[in-house]
């Protein structure tokens, strides 16, 4: 069956651009995970959704991190005036209970920016 | 806080032998996971380990828990070539979902 996809693969910014990046999770998944991974570091969580909620953000690293999931599937994690120390792979997860169960997790998108 | 370090970061193996891969954690949990990443690819989950004492077990690999010890290993029996990876151990704390991972350990198998 599908798995947890995610959009663009690549991405290239110039400093100060925003940048979205979407997750498609598996369908009927009631957990979201947002974690970002630094070259040769393990991910590092961002932000956590149970449904439309979002239960903890704790994991952003300032507010020029935003992430949504309006319906309770789709997810868009948005980065604002974006800095080179933004650039690493930013994995989704999602999982099918409402606590950390067993996650999947998408292929990533890899921002760079310049 | 919780912290997840394994070790060794980096290991290099000939064909045919015998290694474990540790990872500590500094807070109770209940919940440990090993994944696999290949370069440039998503994490694979390898095993969920959910109470003292577990352990499993898929082809060369087995992962034990010891919650006591706040300690997982996983264990490479008669390794090969494609076992070379990143290997991640994760710890979920209690009933947060934050998810914290090792460092991961760079395993290379030699022919």
């Amino acid at each position: 069956g599908a798995g947890v996809s995610q959009s663009p693969r690549y991405k290239v910014a110039k400093r100060g651009q925003d940048v979205a990046l979407r997750c498609d999770p598996i369908s009927g998944h009631v957990s979201l995970f947002w974690y970002q991974q630094a070259l040769g570091q393990g991910p590092e969580f961002l932000t956590y959704f149970q449904n439309e909620a979002q239960l903890d953000k704790s994991g952003l690293p300032s507010d020029r991190f935003f992430a949504e999931r309006p319906e309770g599937s789709v997810s868009t994690l948005k980065i604002q005036r974006t800095q080179q120390e933004d650039s690493a792979v930013y994995l989704c997860a999602s999982s099918l209970g409402r606590l950390a169960g067993e996650q999947y997790f998408g292929p990533g998108t890899r921002l760079t920016v310049t | 806080e919780l912290k997840v370090e394994q070790n060794p970061l980096f290991l290099s193996m000939q064909e045919g032998k015998n290694y474990t891969i540790y990872c500590n954690y500094s807070t109770t949990s209940d919940r440990l996971y090993w994944y696999r990443q290949d370069p440039g690819k998503s994490l694979e989950s390898l095993f969920v380990l959910l109470s003292n004492g577990a352990v499993k077990q898929e082809g060369r690999l087995m992962a034990s828990l010891d919650t006591k010890a706040r300690l997982s290993t996983l264990h490479i029996t008669a390794a090969v070539h494609d076992l070379s990876a990143t290997y991640f151990c994760a710890v979920v704390s209690g009933n947060n979902n934050d998810m914290r991972f090792g460092a991961g350990t760079r395993l290379t198998v030699k022919p």
